[in-house]
């Protein structure tokens, strides 16, 4: 168990729908990034946030949306979904400095139909 | 900006075997070096790390040197096991404070009998 916890597991949903993932990093974790990982484009970074505010941004497209409250859970916004927003959704947490790794939860599947 | 490159799969290999799966990277200053492993239905898990020139990290038999001459940063295993089946990522984060993992696209290792 990484302590990353996301939910929901699976999420199934009709084009032109919004959803949210949700994430809680681990306990002391102030830094959070979300990944994408589809089968055709392998493991993309869309976003990090830290102690509530947007750190990097990667390649995360309009219709995305994110945001760290104060508890320091995360929320992923995905809106107008496409057939090719299907993709394992990751989130990871870790503390500021570089050296440490990354955290990962279990990630959610989206499927769009 | 960063880039991690790995050699493309899938490696197909019988158990006992030798495994070496290559990467190299491309950063400013000297990054802190990372291989990830995803089992299947599973979240990305650190496998091993070295934070600076030189340093070996190890685990579960594995190992990868951190070569700044080369920029490489390549896993090895003497003796492979079926249990080793996985999708392996390599992956660097800069020193400075705050920066992402930046990873690579996946190696996938399927592991015969």
């Amino acid at each position: 168990d990484s302590g990353v916890t996301q939910t929901p597991k699976h999420l199934i949903t009709a084009t032109g729908q919004r959803v949210t993932l949700r994430c809680s990093p681990r306990s002391g974790d102030l830094s959070v990034y979300w990944y994408q990982q589809s089968l055709d484009q392998g493991l993309q970074f869309l976003i990090q946030y830290y102690n509530g505010e947007e750190r990097a941004k990667g390649n995360i497209l309009e219709r995305f949306s994110a945001q760290q409250f104060p508890d320091l859970h995360s929320e992923l916004n995905l809106s107008s979904l496409e057939l090719g927003d299907s993709a394992l959704y990751f989130c990871a947490s870790s503390v500021l400095q570089g050296d440490t790794e990354a955290f990962f939860g279990q990630g959610t599947r989206l499927t769009v139909v | 900006g960063n880039s991690v490159t790995q050699m493309e799969g899938p490696v197909t290999l019988s158990e006992e075997a030798f495994l070496t799966i290559n990467c190299t990277y491309t950063a400013t200053g000297y990054p802190s070096l990372f291989w990830y492993v995803q089992y299947p239905g599973e979240g990305l898990q650190l496998l091993l790390k070295a934070t600076k020139a030189d340093d070996k990290g190890s685990n579960k038999g594995f190992e990868a040197t951190y070569r700044k001459e080369t920029t490489s940063f390549h896993l090895e295993k003497g003796s492979v096991q079926v249990s080793d089946s996985a999708v392996y990522f390599c992956a660097l984060r800069g020193k400075s404070s705050g920066d992402k993992l930046t990873f690579g696209t996946g190696t996938r290792l399927a592991v015969r009998p």
